[in-house]
């Protein structure tokens, strides 16, 4: 079946700093590739998106790349702010159309003044 | 535009009593999801719902809980009688058309369920 590994947190980091939050998967064919952030308080957003492989995501200075050869979607920002503190999850469904979602277990990222 | 709205937002329950949870979707959103989110995990599918019909309720424990849409619009998920392990977060989503994919999932702020 479809699965989700994406790194543990929690993730602290100074405002400015680069962040790498690695994502790893499991699945057959060609799925779709999503990040999702939940800021506190709310539900889950859609950051940035995926659909085949080498495509980029970006979204608010995020972005991810789907890596096929290393079934990864690393979700990558040059310089983060205190307003991305939230927690970020991977997620993938089995493809074009399909509603499904599998998803990681989420890291939280607190970015400190 | 109003987004998914799910109430309460918080539920202390003792366990063996019953619960319910309700959601509005995005006006106009045809397909409706519940998903419940443990602590520390990410979302997993409950029950989805094209207008007012259960289209896949194959993760649902249907020994306790039990979900309804009766006029396709806006949507209720009960457990009875809640147990311990049911604490987690209960999502709701919505998505604007029956063949939507994934990215058009829109979530509620979801309700964060006790059980003592």
């Amino acid at each position: 079946g479809n699965s989700v590994t994406q790194m543990e947190g929690p993730v602290t980091l100074s405002e400015e700093a680069f962040l790498t939050i690695n994502c790893t998967y499991t699945a057959t064919g060609y799925p779709s590739l999503f990040w999702y952030v939940q800021y506190p308080g709310e539900g889950l957003q859609l950051l940035l998106k995926a659909t085949k492989a080498d495509d980029k995501g970006s979204n608010k200075g995020f972005e991810a790349t789907y890596r096929k050869e290393t079934t990864s979607f690393h979700l990558e920002k040059g310089s983060v702010q205190v307003s991305d503190s939230a927690v970020y999850f991977c997620a993938l469904s089995s493809g074009a159309g399909s509603y499904q979602l599998t998803f990681g277990k989420g890291t939280k990222l607190s970015v400190i003044p | 535009e109003a987004g998914v709205v799910q109430s309460p937002r918080y539920k202390i329950i003792e366990k063996k009593q019953p619960v319910a949870f309700w959601c509005n979707p995005i006006s106009g959103h045809n397909t409706l999801y519940w998903y419940l989110q443990n602590l520390g995990q990410g979302p997993e599918l409950l029950i989805r719902y094209e207008n007012e019909e259960a289209v896949d309720d194959s993760q649902l424990p249907k020994d306790r809980f039990s979900a309804e849409r009766l006029k396709g619009v806006d949507s209720t998920l009960k457990i009875q009688p809640a147990e311990l392990g049911d604490s987690a977060v209960y999502l709701c989503a919505s998505s604007p058309r029956t063949s939507g994919g994934a990215d058009e999932q829109f979530f509620g702020p979801g309700t964060r369920l006790t059980v003592l």
